[in-house]
């Protein structure tokens, strides 16, 4: 079964600093990939998602992310963090081609941003 | 356009009794997906419904079960409540089944006691 690991439980960063957020997922093929933001008390909102082509994705709020095959790995960056990106952040995949499957989610990675 | 809508926000419930989360899917959408999400942890699929049918369900036991309506609209009941039912419970809808376009709502908080 496909999973997906988000090393880190916890990220500090200064305001303007550079973020990148790791995560990794389990399949046998390139599953479609998502990174979703959920800031306290909120549902999740989609940043931005992959499914072929290009392997560096552009999202909203200024983030984007690399699809390494390689690697396994689809991590997320922001080369400026603002304040406000403070929040709690998830990697999802789905499985290529198969149509009606649903998201399985990374247990995610909680980010601070402090002055 | 409203987005993903979930009712209620918030509530507590006891060891063993039941309770009922509604969701309203985002314009345009038919599909709608549960996920339960403990604290710390990343949301877990419960199940999919597409044309007033489940079509996939992830591990739940079957004290989970849901209905959807001719609207598209869609239920998610949890029967004899235990301690560990305490999540936050979201709602995705998508157009059709494909699972690239979910948009999840804000979520309703159940508290066991």
């Amino acid at each position: 079964a496909q999973s997906v690991t988000q090393p880190d439980i916890h990220i500090t960063v200064s305001e303007g600093a550079s973020l990148e957020l790791r995560c990794n997922y389990s399949y046998g093929a390139t599953p479609y990939l998502f990174w979703y933001v959920q800031s306290p008390g909120q549902g999740l909102q989609l940043l931005l998602k992959y499914f072929s082509g290009d392997t560096l994705v552009q999202g909203i709020k200024g983030f984007e992310a690399e699809f390494k095959r390689s690697q396994s790995s689809f991590n997320l960056r922001k080369p400026s963090v603002h304040w406000s990106d403070a929040a709690e952040y998830f990697c999802a995949v789905a499985p290529f081609n198969s149509g009606n499957t649903p998201l399985v989610f990374g247990k995610g990675t909680r980010l601070s941003v402090i002055a | 356009d409203a987005g993903v809508t979930q009712s209620p926000t918030h509530l507590i419930k006891t060891r063993g009794q039941q309770v009922t989360l509604r969701c309203s899917p985002k314009s345009g959408h038919d599909t709608v997906s549960w996920y339960q999400q403990a604290l710390g942890q990343g949301p877990q699929f419960i199940f999919q419904y597409y044309e007033e049918e489940e079509r996939q369900r992830g591990n739940f036991p079957d004290r989970f079960s849901g209905h959807q309506f001719p609207n598209y609209s869609s239920e998610l009941n949890v029967n004899a409540l235990l301690l560990g039912d305490s999540a936050l419970y979201l709602c995705a809808s998508s157009p059709g089944l494909a699972p690239y376009e979910q948009y999840f709502g804000p979520g309703t908080r159940l508290t066991v006691t």
